[in-house]
């Protein structure tokens, strides 16, 4: 298995608290991601990075902010968790496109907004 | 952007028989169209690739085939066991593109003993 670490891995939040959820990785890839997971939505592309300090928003970026200030660390940040945010969160990770596209993923986080 | 549809939502089949999925993408440009499984509580696991280069590609009982004209591909699970009951979600995307993949919503596959 890659090495990806989530954490935590189970989350109950009240509304309007910030949360920060870490992906923490072993394998010195260059390109991380954070999906979210909801019934009958298959997985979202929250936010992306190709690098450290260098970061993009995906399809689903409202709500979220994101940090990665050394290659093994990717942090999502929901500054004011909202009902709707309750989700289960995937870190992937994936060599530079074009040579090695495959991602790995983490175990995935689960979050609930009360 | 690009749109991946994938069907059907739900499969039930007997062990031993076969499973076949099919997705669709709308993006002409996207070259790369992995597979993933998911298990419960787990994370999404790359079972099966194909790129935009080749037709057809098979790992054991696992094969996909890719219609590039008609934008569409499909995992074929022949001789299915209990073991490959999962989710599967196929994924479409250009490499180019820093990887970021579209998702199918996913397919509920459960193999009955």
């Amino acid at each position: 298995d890659a090495g990806i670490t989530q954490s935590p891995r189970h989350k109950v939040t009240e509304t309007g608290t910030p949360v920060t959820l870490r992906c923490h990785q072993t394998e010195n890839h260059r390109y991380m991601y954070w999906y979210r997971q909801d019934p009958g939505h298959g997985l979202r592309l929250i936010h992306y990075s190709y690098g450290v300090k260098d970061t993009d928003k995906g399809e689903v970026s409202d709500g979220y902010s994101v940090s990665r200030s050394k290659t093994e660390d990717f942090l999502l940040t929901l500054e004011s968790a909202t009902s709707s945010q309750t989700s289960v969160y995937f870190c992937a990770i994936s060599e530079s496109p074009g040579k090695d596209t495959e991602a790995f993923f983490g175990q995935g986080t689960r979050l609930t907004v009360v | 952007g690009e749109n991946v549809e994938q069907h059907p939502s739900t499969l039930s089949v007997q062990e031993g028989d076969s499973a076949v999925i099919k997705c669709t993408y709308s993006d002409s440009a996207s070259n790369y169209f992995p597979w993933y499984k998911q298990e419960l509580g787990k994370g999404p696991q790359l079972i099966i690739d194909i790129r935009s280069n080749v037709g057809e590609k098979k790992d054991q009982r696992i094969a996909v085939t890719l219609n590039k004209t008609a934008k569409h591909f499909s995992l074929h699970i022949t001789e299915t066991q209990p073991e490959d009951s999962a989710v599967y979600f196929c994924a479409a995307l250009k490499s180019a593109n820093a990887g970021k993949s579209t998702f199918g919503d996913g397919t509920t596959l459960t193999v009955k003993p």
